[in-house]
């Protein structure tokens, strides 16, 4: 199985920050990955997919970098809205792996 | 709108079996793949497997190998997850999720998820 690891595992920032999470492959998955952001309470909603594609309806905050092995997912101003907990996911071969999350507090 | 309903929570005796369903609405049920995801209580996210509705052809992560199915009703938009022998750490909420892009396997649509509690 691939392992996915994501640093760090909680991150506490400011309104108004630059964010930046990183999600790690064990080994190559091109750009086969997808972000989601799971808000409390609620089910997961996709961000990012091929790694830096951009889903319909998701604020020009996000973005999403990498090739490989090495991810980044960045909130390029971060809103209070934009307290959850973020997964990186690999979709180049199955089991489809998911990292182990970052939770995002706003401080 | 698109939409993926599941049934409700489910108590159930360690050994036992459940059977969870995921209805799909506002798309063509055969067009598009879905999948399986579990979250136990305060733990991340697992991908279980996924169904070609159109197919019925079906691929699981290995743990889930043998003892986990997914099946598909076609005439009524809905797929099937069952399990059995649960055991305790088989706890969590499980998700069914449509499968888009070319490749079936990014998730744009999630069921609001179906608690399963495994307790003697």
């Amino acid at each position: 199985d691939i392992q996915m690891t994501q640093s760090p595992f909680t991150l506490s920032a400011s309104v108004g920050d630059r964010v930046t999470i990183t999600c790690r492959a064990s080994q190559s998955i091109r750009t086969w990955l997808a972000w989601y952001q799971q808000k409390p309470g609620k089910v997961p909603k996709l961000l990012i997919y091929k790694a830096s594609s951009i889903e319909s309806g998701v604020p020009s905050r996000f973005s999403g970098s990498g090739f490989d092995r090495e991810f980044t997912l960045t909130i390029s101003s971060l809103q209070p809205e934009d307290l959850a907990t973020y997964y990186c996911q690999q979709y180049d071969s199955d089991p489809y792996t998911f990292g182990q999350g970052t939770k995002l507090e706003i401080k | 709108q698109v939409q993926l309903v599941q049934s409700g929570a489910e108590v159930k005796k360690p050994g036992a079996s459940v059977r969870v369903s995921c209805k799909a609405s506002g798309y063509i049920f055969i067009d598009y793949y879905l999948h399986w995801v579990r979250q136990a209580p305060g733990q991340g996210l697992e991908w279980m497997g996924w169904i070609n509705p159109n197919s019925g052809a079906t691929m699981f992560a290995p743990k889930f190998l043998g003892w986990v199915s997914m099946t598909r009703d076609t005439s009524i938009s809905t797929a099937y997850m069952e399990m059995t022998g649960l055991k305790s750490n088989d706890t969590a909420v499980y998700h069914c999720a449509r499968g888009i892009d070319h490749t079936n396997m990014i998730m744009d649509v999630w069921g609001i998820g179906t608690t399963v509690t495994v307790s003697s």
